[in-house]
């Protein structure tokens, strides 16, 4: 099965500071989406990108094709950036059990 | 606003009853999946459906049924057979094939047996 290893695991960090949450997949993909989970459980899209970057007010998401990895970056981070973030890779050529989702980060923004 | 409906947002269940989630979408989207989440784990399929009165299970179907009469809607049943069916259920969807469109999801669903 394909695998995605997200990085870290949890990550506390203050006010202000500079995130950045990796992700990591084993093979070809079609599209990679990044997920946040609210702390009560819904899941809101970020981004969804299949090459480069993509950038939607302070988070910014990253591609690298050839390495098989992604990063979601959070500048001038805010409590209320405090979620579970979640990648999930789109295997080319899969159906709908071709989406692998990592484990989740797990953020906390303290004031 | 479009988006996704899920109900009950918490549910308590005996052993031996079967329990439907609901999950009902105005995005008119063809697309409606289930999956599971497990503390420490990696959200799972459950079933998936790319359109009306079709549907095929994912990676952990054994124990859960579901159904798709209408395009908007796409209930799943937690059953009896299910040996472990506390978790965290989450209703999705897109436009049509999963890669190529955003995910929607609905706002989840917590099971509990007592």
């Amino acid at each position: 099965k394909n695998e995605v290893e997200q990085s870290p695991q949890n990550l506390t960090a203050q006010e202000g500071e500079f995130i950045t949450i990796n992700c990591s997949y084993s093979v070809g993909i079609s599209a990679l989406h990044w997920l946040q989970q609210h702390p009560g459980g819904g899941i809101v899209s970020l981004f969804m990108l299949s090459s480069g970057k993509k950038k939607h007010g302070r988070l910014i998401a990253t591609i690298n094709i050839q390495e098989k990895h992604s990063s979601l970056h959070i500048t001038a981070s805010h409590p209320r950036d405090s979620a579970v973030y979640i990648c999930a890779a789109a295997y080319s050529g899969g159906g709908a059990d071709g989406l692998t989702f990592g484990k989740g980060t797990h953020l906390i923004i303290q004031p | 606003d479009g988006g996704i409906t899920q109900s009950p947002k918490y549910l308590f269940r005996k052993e031996g009853q079967n329990v439907t989630l609901s999950c009902e979408q105005n995005l008119n989207h063809d697309a409606m999946y289930w999956y599971r989440q497990d503390p420490g784990q990696g959200l799972r399929l459950i079933y998936y459906s790319q359109i009306v009165n079709d549907f095929q299970k994912g990676d952990i179907a054994e124990g859960y049924s579901v159904s798709r009469e209408k395009k908007e809607s796409f209930p799943l049943t937690v059953t009896s057979a299910q040996k472990n069916p506390t978790a965290f259920y989450l209703c999705a969807s897109n436009a049509g094939r999963w890669y190529a469109g955003e995910l929607f999801f609905g706002e989840g669903s917590r099971l509990t047996v007592l």
